[in-house]
Protein backbone atom coordinates (compact mmCIF):
# COMPACT_ATOMS: atom_id res chain seq x y z
CA UNK A 1 0.00 0.00 0.00
CA UNK A 2 1.61 3.43 -0.83
CA UNK A 3 2.19 5.86 1.95
CA UNK A 4 1.21 9.41 2.24
CA UNK A 5 2.69 11.29 -1.10
CA UNK A 6 3.45 15.02 -0.88
CA UNK A 7 4.15 17.37 -3.76
CA UNK A 8 6.43 18.89 -4.29
CA UNK A 9 9.23 18.03 -2.42
CA UNK A 10 10.36 21.55 -2.10
CA UNK A 11 9.46 24.89 -3.33
CA UNK A 12 11.02 28.23 -3.07
CA UNK A 13 8.41 31.46 -3.34
CA UNK A 14 9.50 35.49 -2.85
CA UNK A 15 7.10 37.24 -0.25
CA UNK A 16 4.48 38.17 -1.43
CA UNK A 17 3.20 35.40 -3.46
CA UNK A 18 1.30 32.26 -3.06
CA UNK A 19 1.49 28.41 -2.83
CA UNK A 20 -0.50 25.59 -3.32
CA UNK A 21 0.68 22.04 -2.14
CA UNK A 22 -0.85 18.75 -2.41
CA UNK A 23 -1.42 15.52 -0.24
CA UNK A 24 -2.41 12.31 -1.06
CA UNK A 25 -3.74 9.94 1.95
CA UNK A 26 -2.53 6.10 2.01
CA UNK A 27 -5.74 4.41 0.32
CA UNK A 28 -8.64 4.04 2.28
CA UNK A 29 -7.54 6.92 4.70
CA UNK A 30 -10.45 10.26 4.41
CA UNK A 31 -8.99 12.19 7.12
CA UNK A 32 -6.27 14.45 6.53
CA UNK A 33 -4.59 17.11 8.97
CA UNK A 34 -1.44 19.71 8.32
CA UNK A 35 1.41 20.67 10.21
CA UNK A 36 3.85 23.07 9.98
CA UNK A 37 7.53 22.19 11.30
CA UNK A 38 9.83 24.45 12.19
CA UNK A 39 13.34 24.54 14.25
CA UNK A 40 12.13 27.32 16.20
CA UNK A 41 8.38 26.02 16.99
CA UNK A 42 8.29 22.58 16.13
CA UNK A 43 5.26 21.19 15.04
CA UNK A 44 2.10 22.50 14.52
CA UNK A 45 -1.09 21.54 13.80
CA UNK A 46 -2.73 23.59 10.78
CA UNK A 47 -6.12 22.21 10.01
CA UNK A 48 -7.89 18.76 9.52
CA UNK A 49 -10.02 17.94 6.93
CA UNK A 50 -12.75 14.63 6.61
CA UNK A 51 -15.21 14.06 3.80
CA UNK A 52 -14.43 17.32 2.50
CA UNK A 53 -14.88 19.56 5.32
CA UNK A 54 -12.75 20.98 7.66
CA UNK A 55 -12.88 19.89 10.87
CA UNK A 56 -10.48 21.20 13.28
CA UNK A 57 -7.87 24.45 12.47
CA UNK A 58 -5.35 25.55 14.83
CA UNK A 59 -4.26 28.94 15.24
CA UNK A 60 -2.80 30.30 11.95
CA UNK A 61 -3.59 33.45 10.25
CA UNK A 62 -6.15 32.98 7.97
CA UNK A 63 -3.24 33.04 4.88
CA UNK A 64 -3.33 29.92 5.25
CA UNK A 65 -6.63 27.10 4.09
CA UNK A 66 -7.06 23.95 2.57
CA UNK A 67 -9.73 22.11 1.07
CA UNK A 68 -10.23 18.22 0.63
CA UNK A 69 -11.65 16.59 -2.73
CA UNK A 70 -14.15 13.72 -2.75
CA UNK A 71 -10.97 11.16 -3.76
CA UNK A 72 -9.84 12.47 0.15
CA UNK A 73 -6.80 14.46 -1.56
CA UNK A 74 -5.67 17.58 0.12
CA UNK A 75 -4.46 21.03 -1.15
CA UNK A 76 -3.53 23.81 1.69
CA UNK A 77 -2.90 27.48 0.04
CA UNK A 78 -0.66 30.02 1.86
CA UNK A 79 -1.47 33.35 0.26
CA UNK A 80 0.84 36.49 0.65
CA UNK A 81 3.70 34.56 1.39
CA UNK A 82 6.08 36.29 4.85
CA UNK A 83 9.57 35.24 5.73
CA UNK A 84 8.68 33.55 8.29
CA UNK A 85 6.89 30.63 6.55
CA UNK A 86 9.69 29.21 5.77
CA UNK A 87 9.05 25.45 6.98
CA UNK A 88 8.68 22.02 6.34
CA UNK A 89 4.56 20.96 5.79
CA UNK A 90 3.83 17.87 6.61
CA UNK A 91 0.90 16.33 5.76
CA UNK A 92 -1.17 13.17 7.60
CA UNK A 93 -3.72 10.90 7.23
CA UNK A 94 -5.90 8.59 9.20
CA UNK A 95 -9.31 6.66 9.02
CA UNK A 96 -11.24 8.96 10.29
CA UNK A 97 -10.55 12.00 12.85
CA UNK A 98 -10.97 9.56 15.75
CA UNK A 99 -8.55 7.27 14.85
CA UNK A 100 -5.59 7.47 16.81
CA UNK A 101 -2.49 6.52 14.09
CA UNK A 102 -1.26 9.21 11.89
CA UNK A 103 0.24 8.55 8.99
CA UNK A 104 2.65 11.63 7.69
CA UNK A 105 4.35 12.06 4.63
CA UNK A 106 7.78 13.74 3.62
CA UNK A 107 6.87 16.97 3.65
CA UNK A 108 7.16 20.14 1.13
CA UNK A 109 9.88 22.06 2.39
CA UNK A 110 8.86 25.62 1.39
CA UNK A 111 11.59 28.61 1.61
CA UNK A 112 10.69 32.10 0.98
CA UNK A 113 13.03 34.49 0.17
CA UNK B 1 -5.65 25.50 24.80
CA UNK B 2 -3.71 22.81 25.23
CA UNK B 3 0.23 23.67 26.04
CA UNK B 4 2.98 20.32 25.53
CA UNK B 5 6.08 21.29 27.41
CA UNK B 6 9.11 18.48 26.73
CA UNK B 7 12.72 18.09 28.54
CA UNK B 8 15.21 17.35 27.83
CA UNK B 9 16.45 19.43 24.20
CA UNK B 10 19.30 17.20 23.60
CA UNK B 11 19.91 14.01 25.75
CA UNK B 12 23.68 11.90 24.93
CA UNK B 13 23.11 8.24 26.47
CA UNK B 14 26.38 5.69 26.14
CA UNK B 15 25.14 2.40 24.02
CA UNK B 16 23.46 0.00 26.02
CA UNK B 17 21.97 2.73 28.78
CA UNK B 18 18.13 3.98 29.22
CA UNK B 19 17.16 7.04 28.12
CA UNK B 20 14.36 8.80 29.43
CA UNK B 21 12.44 12.29 27.88
CA UNK B 22 9.32 14.05 29.98
CA UNK B 23 6.33 15.62 28.12
CA UNK B 24 3.48 17.77 30.58
CA UNK B 25 0.72 18.88 29.62
CA UNK B 26 -2.08 21.55 30.55
CA UNK B 27 -5.21 20.32 29.65
CA UNK B 28 -6.69 17.63 31.78
CA UNK B 29 -9.15 16.50 28.96
CA UNK B 30 -6.31 15.43 26.81
CA UNK B 31 -6.81 11.48 27.35
CA UNK B 32 -4.37 10.27 24.21
CA UNK B 33 -0.44 10.58 23.96
CA UNK B 34 1.76 9.15 20.90
CA UNK B 35 5.04 9.37 20.83
CA UNK B 36 6.97 10.12 17.79
CA UNK B 37 10.31 9.22 16.38
CA UNK B 38 11.77 11.02 13.20
CA UNK B 39 15.17 10.64 12.01
CA UNK B 40 17.32 13.28 9.70
CA UNK B 41 15.11 13.77 6.71
CA UNK B 42 12.64 11.49 7.24
CA UNK B 43 8.95 11.31 8.13
CA UNK B 44 7.65 11.51 11.53
CA UNK B 45 6.60 7.85 12.74
CA UNK B 46 4.73 6.50 15.60
CA UNK B 47 6.39 4.31 18.03
CA UNK B 48 4.35 4.02 21.19
CA UNK B 49 1.07 5.67 22.39
CA UNK B 50 -1.09 5.55 25.56
CA UNK B 51 -4.64 6.61 26.23
CA UNK B 52 -5.81 8.20 29.85
CA UNK B 53 -7.10 4.94 31.05
CA UNK B 54 -3.73 3.21 31.04
CA UNK B 55 -0.94 3.71 33.36
CA UNK B 56 1.78 1.91 31.59
CA UNK B 57 2.30 0.47 28.24
CA UNK B 58 5.28 -1.39 26.74
CA UNK B 59 6.57 -2.73 23.52
CA UNK B 60 10.02 -4.36 23.43
CA UNK B 61 12.41 -1.96 24.39
CA UNK B 62 10.25 0.81 24.73
CA UNK B 63 7.71 2.16 27.51
CA UNK B 64 5.69 5.26 28.16
CA UNK B 65 4.08 5.88 31.79
CA UNK B 66 1.06 7.99 32.38
CA UNK B 67 0.71 10.48 35.14
CA UNK B 68 -2.85 12.11 34.89
CA UNK B 69 -2.71 13.28 38.14
CA UNK B 70 0.27 15.62 37.70
CA UNK B 71 -0.72 15.42 34.08
CA UNK B 72 2.81 14.20 33.31
CA UNK B 73 3.82 11.38 30.84
CA UNK B 74 7.30 10.17 29.89
CA UNK B 75 9.08 7.96 26.73
CA UNK B 76 11.94 4.89 28.26
CA UNK B 77 14.08 3.51 26.05
CA UNK B 78 16.49 0.92 27.20
CA UNK B 79 19.12 -0.93 25.97
CA UNK B 80 19.65 2.07 23.45
CA UNK B 81 21.12 1.01 20.01
CA UNK B 82 23.06 3.55 17.61
CA UNK B 83 19.54 3.59 15.68
CA UNK B 84 17.75 5.27 18.13
CA UNK B 85 19.40 8.59 17.51
CA UNK B 86 16.67 10.68 16.21
CA UNK B 87 14.33 13.66 17.57
CA UNK B 88 11.40 12.48 19.42
CA UNK B 89 8.12 13.81 20.05
CA UNK B 90 5.88 14.08 22.33
CA UNK B 91 1.84 14.45 21.96
CA UNK B 92 -1.31 15.36 23.49
CA UNK B 93 -5.29 15.58 22.40
CA UNK B 94 -8.41 14.16 22.82
CA UNK B 95 -9.72 11.57 21.19
CA UNK B 96 -13.41 11.15 22.20
CA UNK B 97 -16.77 9.78 20.55
CA UNK B 98 -17.55 13.19 20.36
CA UNK B 99 -14.59 13.76 17.48
CA UNK B 100 -10.68 14.96 18.05
CA UNK B 101 -9.10 17.75 17.99
CA UNK B 102 -4.98 18.01 16.20
CA UNK B 103 -1.92 17.23 18.00
CA UNK B 104 -0.40 19.28 20.05
CA UNK B 105 3.56 18.63 20.53
CA UNK B 106 6.71 18.94 22.68
CA UNK B 107 9.63 20.59 21.05
CA UNK B 108 11.38 17.39 20.55
CA UNK B 109 14.06 15.39 22.32
CA UNK B 110 17.68 15.08 19.91
CA UNK B 111 18.98 11.54 21.60
CA UNK B 112 22.34 11.36 20.54
CA UNK B 113 23.00 7.47 21.29
CA UNK B 114 27.10 7.43 21.75
CA UNK B 115 29.18 4.38 20.96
Amino acid sequence: KAGVTQTPRYLIKTRGQQVTLSCSPISGHRSVSWYQQTPGQGLQFLFEYFSETQRNKGNFPGRFSGRQFSNSRSEMNVSTLELGDSALYLCASSLSPRAEQLFFGSGTQLSVL
Amino acid sequence: GENVEQHPSTLSVQEGDSAVIKCTYSDSASNYFPWYKQELGKRPQLIIDIRSNVGEKKDQRIAVTLNKTAKHFSLHITETQPEDSAVYFCAASIRSGGGADGLTFGKGTHLIIQP
